[in-house]
């Protein structure tokens, strides 16, 4: 089976500072990995995924993720934050399969302060 | 439009009632997802339903019936509730192939 360490449980960053979220994995298999966000009182929304080809992925809004074999990691970054970044970030792994099941982590909650 | 909508939004009850939580996505996907979310956010899938037949169910008590009426609709039934079933319960959907889950906005369930 598959899980995921969501290595900081409460990441405080003032406005413009960058910002890293770590995320490990354990898996005997290849794995799909992703970050979701969770803005307050909504669902998640998909920030980015990595299922094959470049390492490094992006999202539209800045952020980006790289995804390391061989330190079994995928960190998110972003180089400048903004107060609207303000939310819970989950990273999540799944094994490819017929299932698509994801396995979350237990959330990392960045508060961004003016 | 809302794409994966539940209700509802609140549901605060007594212990040993029965209740069930509703959700309906519209973005003609084929598989449907039931997570929970306990106080410390953690999230665990309960259930997941692919053209309403079961194809993920974890370990989760009896108590807890999904029922999948047709693909875009998956209920959630749940008997004798009790404190520890106080949880934010989020329906989430995808399309086969497809590894993006798109969430509801969860329903905060309360067990009084």
């Amino acid at each position: 089976a598959q899980s995921v360490t969501q290595l900081d449980s409460q990441v405080p960053v003032f406005e413009e500072a960058p910002v890293e979220l770590r995320c490990n994995y354990s898996s005997s298999v290849s794995v799909y990995l992703f970050w979701y966000v969770q803005y307050p009182n909504q669902g998640l929304q998909l920030l980015l995924k990595y299922l094959s080809g470049s390492t490094l992925v992006k999202s539209i809004n800045g952020f980006e993720a790289e995804f390391n074999k061989s330190q079994t990691s995928f960190h998110l970054r972003k180089p400048s934050v903004h107060i609207s970044d303000t939310a819970e970030y989950f990273c999540a792994v799944s094994r490819p399969s017929n299932d698509y099941k994801l396995s979350f982590g237990a959330g990392t909650t960045v508060t961004v302060r003016a | 439009d809302t794409a994966v909508s539940q209700t509802p939004k609140y549901l605060v009850t007594q212990m040993g009632n029965d209740k069930s939580i509703k959700c309906e996505q519209n973005l003609g996907h084929d598989t449907m997802y039931w997570y929970k979310q306990d106080s410390k956010k953690f999230l665990k899938i309960m259930f997941s339903y692919n053209n309403k037949e079961l194809i993920i169910n974890e370990t989760v008590p009896n108590r807890f019936s999904p029922k999948s009426p047709d693909k875009a609709h998956l209920n959630l039934h749940i008997n004798s509730l009790e404190l520890g079933d106080s949880a934010v319960y989020f329906c989430a959907s995808s399309q086969d192939g497809s590894y993006e889950q798109y969430f509801g906005p969860g329903t905060r369930l309360t067990v009084t």
